[in-house]
């Protein structure tokens, strides 16, 4: 069964300093990851997914993730971080082979103090 | 830029009663997507949709749930007895083609059931 943990259930970061939000995953057969970024009372947002190829996937807002298939795992990182990525964060996983559903994490909250 | 929207934004509704809510997917996009997430909680899978089926559903879909896309535009999710414990936020999502895809979410329903 697909299943995805976020082991922090929030991260705290200095405005300027790099953040990491990890994410670990299980699936039975190769995975398409995501993640989404929530902001109050608003949808998720995707904000970058891997698919195939290259570890190092690049997203929106100067946000990247490296894929690590033998440690299942898919962290969310930013060499720099802003206030206003303060939010919540969602780690998302699909199994190739297993249809549509996608399995979120419970999310991290993530505060940027200034 | 398209996006996804949802009506009503808050439904309030007595237990037993039933509630439709509605969705507006991007216009190019295939599938279509129903989540709920509880307060304070994961977002959990409900349900996919294509070619005018289902093409998925989770374990938290069942009769009470249906899905409907009456007309070109609109994804509707009707619940047809509300419990109290149907209350939560309902997010819509669409996506442009297969399982490689990221979805885009609606902002969202909060259904509240009294």
């Amino acid at each position: 069964a697909q299943s995805v943990a976020q082991p922090e259930d929030q991260v705290n970061v200095a405005e300027g300093n790099p953040l990491t939000v990890k994410c670990t995953y299980s699936v039975s057969g190769n995975p398409y990851l995501f993640w989404y970024v929530q902001y109050p009372n608003r949808g998720l947002q995707f904000l970058l997914k891997y698919i195939t190829g290259d570890n190092l996937v690049k997203g929106s807002y100067g946000f990247e993730a490296e894929f690590n298939k033998s440690q299942t795992s898919f962290h969310l990182k930013k060499p720099s971080a802003l206030v206003s990525d303060s939010a919540l964060y969602f780690c998302a996983v699909r199994d190739i082979a297993g249809g549509f559903k996608t399995i979120f994490g419970a999310g991290t909250r993530l505060f940027v103090k200034a | 830029e398209p996006e996804v929207t949802q009506t009503p934004s808050h439904q309030v509704t007595q237990m037993g009663q039933e509630v439709i809510l509605r969705c507006v997917p991007i216009s190019n996009h295939l599938y279509f997507y129903w989540y709920r997430q509880i307060l304070g909680q994961k977002v959990e899978f409900l349900v996919s949709f294509y070619n005018n089926e289902i093409s998925e559903k989770s374990e938290i879909f069942d009769d009470q749930f249906s899905v409907e896309r009456p007309d070109g535009s609109n994804f509707t999710l009707k619940i047809r007895s509300t419990k109290l414990e149907d209350s939560a936020m309902y997010f819509c999502a669409s996506s442009e083609l297969s399982s490689s895809y990221e979805q885009y979410f609606g902002p969202g329903t909060r259904l509240t059931v009294t």
